[in-house]
C-alpha cells in the first residue's frame, strides 16, 4: 500500500542543535516529495520539494532534504535550529502515475519544539 | 484517533455545473479548517480558511464567489466550486487542527480530485 511514514512524532531540541526528521515513502513509480511546515495557528507552508534532478534539495529558512531513492527516504535537515522553528512538520508524497496514484499521501507529522 | 474525512474522493462534472466537496472532522470539533488546492507537479496552495459560524477568509487571488465555503457546524466544512470550468480541475484537500492544551495536531482529509469536462 502507498504510505508515507515519519519516524518521530515529537522532537525536542535546544537552540543551535542540528535537526534531522526522517521520512520514508512506499510508492511505485516516479514520485514527488514535499516537506511542509505549519507554525502554531498558521496554515501549511511549503519548505521544499523534490521533483527530479539533484537529490539534495534546499528550501526556505535554511532547511534541506535529501532524496535517497535506494532507501525510499526524504529526510529533512537543518544544521542549527532556532526557537522560531517550533512547528509541525509534514512529509508528503505524490505519484505521477495516472489514476488513483495522483492522490497526495501525507505522513502523520512531527511536532518540533525548540527550547531557547 | 482523530480523522478528517473528505467526500467525494473523485468527482467528474460537466463544465458550467457546480460541485460540492465536504470535509468532516470525525472525532473532534474544528472551529477552523483550511482548504488547499494542488495543481499537477506543484505544491499545495492555500485557498481559504474556513471559520465555523462566520465567513471564510480567502487568500489573495482566490475568487470567493466561485469557491463558496460554508462552515455551518463544528464538524463540517464544505467547498462548492460554482460554474466549474476545465481549469478548475485540480486536487483539493482540507485540513483541521485538533487543539490540545498548548499544542495542536493537524489532520488532513484524503483529498478530492475534481475533473471538469
Amino acid at each position: 500500500a502507498q504510505s508515507v511514514s515519519q519516524h518521530n512524532h515529537h522532537v525536542i531540541l535546544s537552540e543551535a542543535a542540528s535537526l534531522e526528521l526522517g521520512c520514508n515513502y512506499s510508492y511505485g513509480g516516479t514520485v514527488n516529495l514535499f516537506w511542509y511546515v505549519q507554525y502554531p495557528g498558521q496554515h501549511l507552508q511549503l519548505l521544499l520539494k523534490y521533483f527530479s534532478g539533484d537529490p539534495l534539495v534546499k528550501g526556505i529558512k535554511g532547511f534541506e532534504a535529501e532524496f535517497i531513492k535506494s532507501k525510499f527516504s526524504f529526510n529533512l535537515r537543518k544544521p542549527s535550529v532556532q526557537w522560531s522553528d517550533t512547528a509541525e512538520y509534514f512529509c508528503a508524497a505524490s505519484s505521477l502515475n495516472a489514476g488513483n496514484n495522483r492522490k497526495l499521501i501525507w505522513g502523520l507529522g512531527t511536532s518540533l519544539a525548540v527550547n531557547p | 484517533g482523530a480523522v478528517v474525512s473528505q467526500h467525494p474522493s473523485w468527482v467528474i462534472c460537466k463544465s458550467g455545473t457546480s460541485v460540492k466537496i465536504e470535509c468532516r472532522s470525525l472525532d473532534f470539533q474544528a472551529t477552523t479548517m483550511f482548504w488547499y488546492r494542488q495543481f499537477p507537479k506543484q505544491s499545495l496552495m492555500l485557498m481559504a480558511t474556513s471559520n465555523e459560524g462566520s465567513k471564510a477568509t480567502y487568500e489573495q487571488g482566490v475568487e470567493k464567489d466561485k469557491f463558496l465555503i460554508n462552515h455551518a457546524s463544528l464538524t463540517l466544512s464544505t467547498l462548492t466550486v460554482t460554474s466549474a470550468h476545465p481549469e478548475d480541475s485540480s486536487f483539493y484537500i482540507c485540513s483541521a487542527p485538533l487543539i490540545r492544551g498548548a499544542g495542536n495536531t493537524i489532520y488532513f482529509g484524503e483529498g478530492s480530485w475534481l475533473t471538469v469536462v
